[in-house]
Formats: structure tokens, C-alpha cells, sequence
């Protein structure tokens, strides 16, 4: 495709239910981004991958999610047992270069509601 | 790290007039400043962007200014229209594989 896609666009999860956000970047893209968007705030950055190298997983917020990039292209972010502050888009941006310096491409999001 | 605070968070302006979205960054080793513009439900789409290496950049109706010394950046819009309505989000990176950190946006709504 031309653009960053991202699956499902829309998911609800009952609380305590683990959940598979997936991304798929740009073709030949090097880095790789998750970030999560609130309700009426600005992207905040989750994890990093250049390739297949989780490089920065820092603005994880807690040990219940998980991301990987095994091939060096799809993305999987992984959140296990789901609680009401999870529920937020989940953007993934990719970038050609490897570094954030090259514009960034967002994929339309999945919009995560844990009830 | 790095902290970017945006103002106003929302902007009514009329049709035709001039919008100006400001930013302001904390980490002085901050050198690329990207704006993304953000329609209901769909994805951040970058309009322009600046590096700490000039002080101004027009791109069309749309420019935005750097000033190193102050750590703030704008974005202006001139001969607004309808369709400029959405979210606009400005971003500082330090550079490297560094990410961006965004600040929390301003919704611009812009009156026929």
C-alpha cells in the first residue's frame, strides 16, 4: 500500500482482555514508531524500532504492553490485561531514515475502548 | 527530557484572516520542528517543518518561524479557509533516532 495501515481500526476489549494492535509501515521504511493519543491530546511516544531493534521502549507505560517488529517490517503492540486508562488511539508512524529527523508517516490509528 | 507547551488550544478565527499557533520547547539541543495538522478521526499529516539551521520557512499560505535564542517556534496560516479547520500540532526532536515529543494541540476552527 501507499501508507502506513494500521488493524483493526476500531477495537472494544473487556477489561482484563489482552489485545493485538498491528501496523504495517511504508515499504522500506527503517524506523518505526508507536505512539498513543488521548482524547483531545497530542501523540505521546510509546516505543522505537529501527529494523527489527526495539532501539527505545521507554514511554511504555507499564509491563503490560509489549511491542515487537521480528522481520524488520510489520509491527505487532501487544497489551495484556487491558484496564480503562489503556482505552486511546494507538498511532504507528514510520520514517525512511534512521532517525526521526525524516518526515514521519502516521497511520490512521486504532482507536482502543476497554469497557 | 524534552517538554513542548502549544497556545492557544483552540483558535476561532473568520474566513480569510490570519491564524497564529505558538510553541515553545525546552531542550535547547532540540534541532528539527515539525507541525501536523490533524482532521477528525484521521491521521496526523505533516505540513511543514523547520530545522534549527534557518529562522524562517513558506511554504504557500503557510510559514512558520524559529527562534533558537527564545526556544519558540509558530506556525502561521494567512488567507485562511474552511478546510484549515483541524488540529495542528507542533513537535520538537533533538535529532538522531530521537523521537518527537508533541505539545497538546490547538483546534482551529475558521468560519465562512
Amino acid at each position: 500500500g501507499a501508507g502506513v495501515s494500521q488493524s483493526p481500526r476500531y477495537k472494544v476489549a473487556k477489561r482484563g482482555q489482552d489485545v493485538a494492535l498491528r501496523c504495517d509501515p511504508i515499504s522500506g521504511h527503517v524506523s518505526l514508531f508507536w505512539y498513543q493519543q488521548a482524547l483531545g491530546q497530542g501523540p505521546e511516544f510509546l516505543t522505537y524500532f529501527q529494523n527489527e531493534a526495539q532501539l527505545d521502549k521507554s514511554g511504555l507505560p507499564s509491563d503490560r504492553f509489549f511491542a515487537e517488529r521480528p522481520e524488520g517490517s510489520v509491527s505487532t503492540l501487544k497489551i495484556q490485561r487491558t484496564q480503562q486508562e489503556d482505552s486511546a488511539v494507538y498511532l504507528c508512524a514510520s520514517s525512511l531514515g534512521g532517525n526521526m529527523n525524516t518526515e514521519a508517516f502516521f497511520g490512521q490509528g486504532t482507536r482502543l475502548t476497554v469497557v | 527530557g524534552e517538554n513542548v507547551e502549544q497556545h492557544p488550544s483552540t483558535l476561532s478565527v473568520q474566513e480569510g484572516d490570519s491564524a497564529v499557533i505558538k510553541c515553545t520547547y525546552s531542550d535547547s539541543a532540540s534541532n528539527y520542528f515539525p507541525w501536523y495538522k490533524q482532521e477528525l478521526g484521521k491521521r496526523p499529516q505533516l505540513i511543514i517543518d523547520i530545522r534549527s539551521n534557518v529562522g524562517e520557512k513558506k511554504d504557500q499560505r503557510i510559514a512558520v518561524t524559529l527562534n533558537k535564542t527564545a526556544k519558540h517556534f509558530s506556525l502561521h496560516i494567512t488567507e485562511t479557509q474552511p478546510e484549515d479547520s483541524a488540529v495542528y500540532f507542533c513537535a520538537a526532536s533533538i535529532g538522531g533516532y530521537s523521537t518527537l515529543t508533541f505539545g497538546k494541540g490547538t483546534m482551529l476552527l475558521v468560519s465562512p
